[in-house]
């Protein structure tokens, strides 16, 4: 099983509100990855980095911000919480093995914005 | 990356064969077929993949056509457990930096008792 992980499972905040949601890894992995899905719908990838001090905008336009400042942690913020941030927030890292690249989520944070 | 097309949802019963079907008409020579799933909830988890040859592992086996345009993931004994949306995706090999993964819709697939 993967050893990746995310906290808290589930966020009920008020609107204004800066929030971290925290990821971290012990595999080692230098790419990490937070997709963005609302229920029943896609997963969209919002933010990856292929290693320390790395952090690049994914296909999803989205107003959290990442830091990738030590190989296992991947902490997503958003500096003031609105109704619209509501959604599952997956993060992900992979290995690279032959040419292939194997993902490994987490169990994803519940964020729910009143 | 090559589009992949896939049933909305499929039924199969618990202890039968699950077989899952993806159309990649459009793949290329160096494109893979990855198989994910994701429970109910739950971050999505890796199955299995290939290139041009029948793979198996303990989950799963996948049968790419020999013209490689599209695929079946299959799950020999369903259980209610497999109940979950079942992603295919037709990814180059990795050789850079810039690999991402597409998620699409998937594949509900509900076993039933």
């Amino acid at each position: 099983e993967a050893d990746i992980y995310q906290t808290p499972r589930y966020l009920v905040i008020g609107t204004g509100k800066k929030i971290t949601l925290e990821c971290s890894q012990t595999m080692g992995h230098d790419k990490m990855y937070w997709y963005q899905q609302d229920p029943g719908m896609e997963l969209h990838l919002i933010h990856y980095s292929y290693g320390v001090n790395s952090t690049e905008k994914g296909d999803l336009s989205s107003e959290s911000t990442v830091s990738r400042i030590r190989t296992e942690h991947f902490p997503l913020t958003l500096e003031s919480a609105r109704p619209s941030h509501t959604s599952q927030y997956l993060c992900a890292s992979s290995e690279l093995r032959d040419f292939n690249e194997k993902l490994f989520f987490g169990s994803g944070t519940q964020l729910s914005v009143l | 990356d090559a589009k992949t097309t896939q049933p909305t949802s499929m039924d199969c019963a618990e202890g039968r064969a699950a077989n899952l079907p993806c159309n990649h008409s459009t793949i290329s020579g160096n494109e893979y077929v990855y198989w994910y799933r994701q429970i109910h909830s739950q971050g999505p988890q890796y199955i299995i993949h290939g290139l041009k040859n029948n793979e198996t592992n303990e989950m799963a086996s996948l049968i790419i056509t020999e013209d490689r345009k599209s695929s079946t993931l299959i799950l020999p004994h369903a259980t209610l457990r497999d109940t979950a949306v079942y992603y295919c995706i037709v990814r180059s090999r990795s050789g850079g930096s810039n690999y991402k993964l597409t998620f699409g819709k998937g594949t509900l697939l509900t076993v039933n008792p």
